[in-house]
C-alpha cells in the first residue's frame, strides 16, 4: 500500500461548488502539505501543518482552506470552485528539518468547469 | 527566496551519463540543495541532496561546487524509466520547511 494517499484521484466540478480533497499517509510524519501544481510549471505551495495544532498559509491559500483531522489526515477545500482552480493537487508529508525528505501522493485532478 | 536555474529541457541517449545543471547563486549558507523528479502522471520523487559535500546513492551522484552557487546532478546511466522533469531545489531555512520548485528541466532518454 501507497504511504501518502489522496482522494479523489480526478474530479471534475461546476463553477461554485464545495469540492474537499483529502490526502492520508502512514509514514507517521508530523508535517503535512498541499501544493497545487499547473500544466508546464513546477508546484505552489497552498498550506502546511506541521502538526494537528499547527497549520499555515502557503503561496497561493486564496481560495482554499484545510483541516488537520488527525497526524495522518490532511484534507483541503475549495469553498466555491473557480476555473482557474483547474490544476493537479499533491499532498506531501515530511518529518521534520530542512534536510528531510518530502514524501508526495499521487496527486488529484481537478477540473473546474 | 533563493532561487534556482535549470535548463527547460535535454536529450539523452540510453546507458550514456546524463549531468543535469543546476545554478543557485544566491543560496544562503544553511540551504540544503534537493533534487526531486516527477514522472508522468505522478507525484515528485526525492532523488538525492546535499549540504556541501559531493553525495552519491543508489539513483544518483550530487556534485556541488566549491562556492556552492551551483550543483549538478549525475546519472551514471540513464534508462527509459529516467525520463522525467527533475527539479532542483533549495530547502528554506526557518520554520516552512517547504519546498520551492521551479520549472525544473524534462529530460529525454533516447532509446
Amino acid at each position: 500500500d501507497a504511504d501518502v494517499t489522496q482522494t479523489p484521484r480526478n474530479r471534475i466540478t461546476k463553477t461554485g461548488k464545495r469540492i474537499m480533497l483529502e490526502c492520508s499517509q502512514t509514514k507517521g510524519h508530523d508535517r503535512m502539505y498541499w501544493y497545487r501544481q499547473d500544466p508546464g510549471l513546477g508546484l505552489r505551495l497552498i498550506y502546511y501543518s506541521f502538526d494537528v495544532k499547527d497549520i499555515n498559509k502557503g503561496e497561493i491559500s486564496d481560495g482554499y482552506s484545510v483541516s488537520r483531522q488527525a497526524q495522518a489526515k490532511f484534507s483541503l477545500s475549495l469553498e466555491s470552485a473557480i476555473p482557474n482552480q483547474t490544476a493537479l493537487y499533491f499532498c506531501a508529508t515530511q518529518t521534520s528539518g530542512r534536510r528531510d525528505t518530502q514524501y508526495f501522493g499521487p496527486g488529484t485532478r481537478l477540473t473546474v468547469l | 527566496d533563493a532561487k534556482t536555474t535549470q535548463p527547460n529541457s535535454m536529450e539523452s541517449n540510453e546507458e550514456e551519463p546524463v549531468h543535469l545543471p543546476c545554478n543557485h547563486s544566491t543560496i544562503s549558507g544553511t540551504d540544503y540543495i534537493h533534487w526531486y523528479r516527477q514522472l508522468p502522471s505522478q507525484g515528485p520523487e526525492y532523488v538525492i541532496h546535499g549540504l556541501t559535500s559531493n553525495v552519491n546513492n543508489r539513483m544518483a551522484s550530487l556534485a556541488i561546487a566549491e562556492d556552492r552557487k551551483s550543483s549538478t546532478l549525475i546519472l551514471h546511466r540513464a534508462t527509459l524509466r529516467d525520463a522525467a522533469v527533475y527539479y532542483c531545489i533549495l530547502s528554506r531555512g526557518g520554520s516552512q520547511g517547504n519546498l520551492i520548485f521551479g520549472k525544473g528541466t524534462k529530460l529525454s532518454v533516447k532509446p
